[in-house]
């Protein structure tokens, strides 16, 4: 069965430093593989996502992933964190179910940003 | 509008009451997709509607739960006979019809209604 597993449910990070967040899946087929943002009191906020070609994928502020089918994994990265990024981050993998694209979630990683 | 709109943002109800989340989805926007995220938790599917037809009910928890769609327009959950399990945020998505786009068509997100069953 399709499965999507966000191993850390909470990251601290200071401003300025790195982050990778971590998203493992389980799917036969290709993946499809997406990150979602969520801030307080809001929707989901799209950030990037993979289909094909280029297993490195950039997304909207400044974040960009890296799809690796050897690992099962679509890790998150930014090399440069700021205050504002403190949300919660939601990896999930799309598989067409009865003609139709089925979203898949993980449990959620979330961020929070030290000054 | 230019996105997916949910009202109300905030509902609390009392146990027992039944309760209607609306949701407008993108124009144009032929899927739509509700679900459900407890707290601290990631979402469940709930429904898929393509046009005003639901496809895919499968992850309505209860017969309690039900949706319907007008159209390819707004849509409505309804929660009958609410229990304080039920307590949850509560968020659609719409897409291109995906028949076409297949999995390239992208899901976009609603800002939510948060359900509190007291």
């Amino acid at each position: 069965a399709q499965s999507v597993t966000q191993p850390d449910i909470h990251i601290t990070v200071s401003e300025g430093a790195s982050l990778e967040l971590r998203c493992n899946y389980s799917y036969g087929a290709t993946p499809y593989l997406f990150w979602y943002v969520q801030s307080p009191g809001q929707g989901l906020q799209l950030l990037l996502k993979y289909f094909s070609g280029d297993t490195l994928v950039q997304g909207i502020k400044g974040f960009e992933a890296e799809f690796k089918r050897s690992q099962s994994s679509f890790n998150l990265r930014k090399p440069s964190v700021h205050w504002s990024d403190a949300a919660e981050y939601f990896c999930a993998v799309a598989f067409l179910s009865g003609g139709y694209n089925k979203l898949i979630f993980g449990a959620g990683t979330r961020l929070a940003v030290h000054p | 509008g230019a996105g997916v709109s949910q009202s109300p943002s905030n509902k609390v109800t009392e146990k027992g009451k039944d309760v209607e989340l609306r949701c407008d989805p993108i124009s144009g926007h032929t899927a739509l997709y509700w679900y459900r995220q407890r707290l601290g938790q990631g979402l469940e599917f709930l429904i898929y509607f393509q046009g005003n037809s639901a496809p895919d009910k499968s992850g309505l928890p209860s017969d309690r739960f039900s949706a319907e769609r007008t159209g390819e327009s707004v849509s409505t959950l309804t929660i009958q006979r609410t229990q304080q399990e039920d307590s949850a945020v509560y968020l659609c998505a719409s897409s291109l019809d995906s028949r076409i786009a297949g999995l390239t068509g992208t899901q976009y997100f609603g800002p939510g209604t948060r359900l509190t069953v007291l």
